[in-house]
């Protein structure tokens, strides 16, 4: 077990409507990042998050945004879902200054 | 630049056997080269990683090996067991100017390995 939990392990969202990922943190990690993981692909780089900022994001549009709280838990938020969001949806941390990132089990979303 | 490919998309390898999975990449930034091991309906988990200073790190039956002047790494797994049956990932990342902070994983696109009994 890598100590990072995700929640929920499954959702079904409609076209259009918002969703809200959270995760865990291992504790004591500083610097959390989320990444999108389609079928049969490897997982894509969303953004990351240290010290409640964001200090780094990817190749998504506006509505994928999150948050990192001072417990360094922290949520991505996707508005107005579309169906090419259904993937495995990825956090990860680690400690700032240290490169081993610890993966969760992942959220899988599906948009119908 | 950012890419990192990864071969061979799928590898079938008999139980005791030597699996092999490559990655090249183009950015001589990267400066961190871990591998991912992940299993169906899981997250990936971290198996071993590799800096560029070394050419070769073994962990039990797992072995990156590292050549910096082809801009190639590989994970070699000995002794092949059919619980090592998962999709495998080569990742790579780069440091700031000083070395304090690590951005993005840029991943490989996978190879699911089988390893028959």
């Amino acid at each position: 077990e890598t100590g990072v939990t995700q929640s929920p392990t499954h959702l079904i969202k409609t076209r259009g409507q918002q969703v809200t990922l959270r995760c865990s943190s291992q504790s004591g990690h500083n610097t959390v990042s989320w990444y999108q993981q389609a079928l049969g692909q490897g997982p894509q780089f969303i953004f990351q998050y240290y010290r409640e900022e964001e200090n780094g994001r990817g190749n998504f549009p506006p509505r994928f945004s999150g948050l990192q709280f001072p417990n360094y838990s922290s949520e991505l938020n996707v508005n107005a879902l579309e169906l090419d969001d259904s993937a495995l949806y990825l956090c990860a941390s680690r400690l700032q200054g240290i490169p081993e990132a610890f993966f969760g089990q992942g959220t899988r979303l599906t948009v119908v | 630049q950012q890419q990192v490919k990864q071969s061979p998309q799928s590898l079938i390898v008999q139980k005791g056997g030597i699996s092999i999975i490559n990655c090249a990449y183009e950015n001589t930034a990267f400066d961190y080269f871990p591998w991912y091991q992940q299993f169906p309906g899981k997250g990936p988990a971290l198996l071993i990683a590799i800096r560029p200073d070394v050419s070769e790190k073994k962990e039990g039956r797992f072995t990156i090996s590292f050549n910096k002047s082809a801009k190639q790494f590989s994970l070699h797994i000995m002794d092949s067991q059919p619980g090592d049956s998962a999709t495998y990932f080569c990742a790579a990342s780069m440091s700031n100017a000083g070395g304090t902070s690590y951005g993005k994983l840029t991943f490989g696109q996978g190879t699911i390995l089988t390893v028959h009994p």
